[in-house]
């Protein structure tokens, strides 16, 4: 079965620095990779997603993931965060057969941002 | 367009009660699913609906769960004899049907239920 592994639990960036936030994969083939956020109190809101081609993707908000095979990472960043990105991000995945099945989650990862 | 709606948004129940949860998917979404999501945890998945059949529910946790989605939109989430470790996050999702192509799952706000 397939699992998602976010090292970190928490991360604390100050306003305006980049961010990275990794995610790793374990499954057999290729899986869609998706990053969620959750705002306090709220439902998850889709980032970005990668089903193919490119390996950089783009995202709402400024982010972007690069999906690396070699590494069966999808790590998001970006290069200035706003206090309003403080939130929780968690990285899912779905096995690539039909389309419709269901999202394996990583534990999240909750960030702070300082001023 | 509207999105994926739950209701109720809380619910404070006590132990051995029933509970329903309802979630109404973004119209025209065949695709229905319901995750759990534990304090700390990130959600899991507990059952799918592709139309009115439920095509996956490999991740309810024993029969005290149980979901139906009689006309292929709205679906609740059934709860029998409630257990403290009940308590969590429902999260609704839904998406469109591509022919076996990638969707995207859009969630709702999620029923948080208590049980004391």
């Amino acid at each position: 079965a397939q699992s998602v592994t976010q090292p970190d639990i928490h991360i604390t960036v100050s306003e305006g620095a980049s961010l990275e936030l990794r995610c790793n994969y374990s499954y057999g083939a290729t899986p869609y990779l998706f990053w969620y956020v959750q705002s306090p109190g709220q439902g998850l809101q889709l980032l970005l997603k990668y089903f193919s081609g490119d390996t950089l993707v783009q995202g709402i908000k400024g982010f972007e993931a690069e999906f690396k095979r070699s590494q069966s990472s999808f790590n998001l960043r970006k290069p200035s965060v706003h206090w309003s990105d403080a939130a929780e991000y968690f990285c899912a995945v779905q096995i690539s057969n039909f389309g419709n099945e269901k999202l394996t989650f990583g534990t999240g990862t909750r960030l702070t941002i300082i001023p | 367009g509207a999105g994926v709606s739950q209701t109720p948004s809380n619910k404070v129940t006590e132990k051995g009660k029933y509970v329903e949860l309802r979630c109404d998917p973004i119209s025209g979404h065949t695709a229905l699913y319901w995750y759990r999501q534990s304090l700390g945890q990130g959600p899991e998945f507990l059952i799918y609906f592709q139309g009115t059949g439920a095509a996956d529910d490999s991740g309810l946790p024993n029969d005290r769960f149980f979901a139906v989605r009689p006309e292929g939109s709205v679906s609740t989430l059934k709860i029998q004899r409630t257990e403290r470790g009940d308590s969590a996050v429902y999260l609704c999702a839904s998406s469109l049907t591509l022919g076996g192509k990638p969707n995207t799952q859009y969630f709702g706000p999620g029923t948080r239920l208590t049980v004391l």
